[in-house]
């Protein structure tokens, strides 16, 4: 079975300093990962997604995540946090044959301290 | 793209009461997902259409649930006979024609349920 481990619940930084939100997956096959935010009263946006290709994924508003099979890990990075970065991460994985059904980690809340 | 809309936005009910939500998916897309979320949790997957065929469903989707598609384009969710558990977010997605089963889902505002 698939599964995702969001290893913080909550995480602050200051505006302008790097943000880690770390995320450990389990998987029976050949995982694809993505990353999703959740801003308060509106819909799930994706960050990125890591399909087997580069290892090094980069995505909107400056994100980017590292997939390392080793570890099995996928966490999110941005070198300078702003404002507007505040919200809910979730990790996600898709990685049974056939099926469509995504499997969200329990979230990060991201806070940014002015 | 006008993105997928989700009717109503928020649904108070008493319990033992039926609702009914409504999923608009973004035009020509073929795929549609329920998903629900729970306070503090990451959504769930409920159940997937690819156009009018409900091709997976979850444990979680039980007999008081019941999610249709009848023409490929928008679909509803039913719960009849309402219980405080399941007060939580409906989300629905949809994602475009492909064979990568790395489509991206793109996911409605959703609609809130509380039931008293």
């Amino acid at each position: 079975a698939q599964s995702v481990t969001q290893l913080d619940s909550h995480v602050s930084v200051s505006e302008g300093t790097p943000v880690l939100l770390r995320c450990n997956y389990s998987s029976s096959y050949s995982p694809s990962l993505f990353w999703y935010v959740q801003h308060p009263n509106k819909g799930l946006q994706l960050l990125l997604k890591y399909t087997s290709a580069a290892t090094l994924v980069k995505g909107i508003n400056g994100f980017e995540a590292e997939f390392k099979k080793s570890e099995t890990s996928f966490h999110l990075t941005k070198p300078s946090a702003h404002m507007s970065d505040a919200a809910e991460y979730f990790c996600v994985v898709s990685d049974q044959p056939g099926r469509r059904a995504l499997t969200f980690g329990s979230g990060t809340r991201l806070q940014v301290q002015p | 793209d006008t993105g997928v809309s989700q009717n109503p936005r928020h649904k108070i009910t008493k319990r033992g009461q039926n609702v009914t939500f409504r999923c608009d998916p973004i035009s020509e897309h073929n795929r549609l997902y329920w998903y629900r979320q729970t306070l503090g949790q990451g959504p769930e997957f409920l159940t997937y259409f690819q156009n009018e065929a409900q091709l997976e469903k979850s444990r979680l989707l039980s007999d008081r649930f019941s999610a249709e598609r009848p023409k490929g384009s928008f679909s509803t969710l039913e719960i009849q006979r309402t219980e405080q558990g399941d007060s939580a977010m409906y989300l629905c997605a949809s994602s475009r024609p492909g064979t990568s089963l790395t489509d991206t889902q793109y996911f409605g505002p959703g609609t809130r349920l509380t039931v008293l």
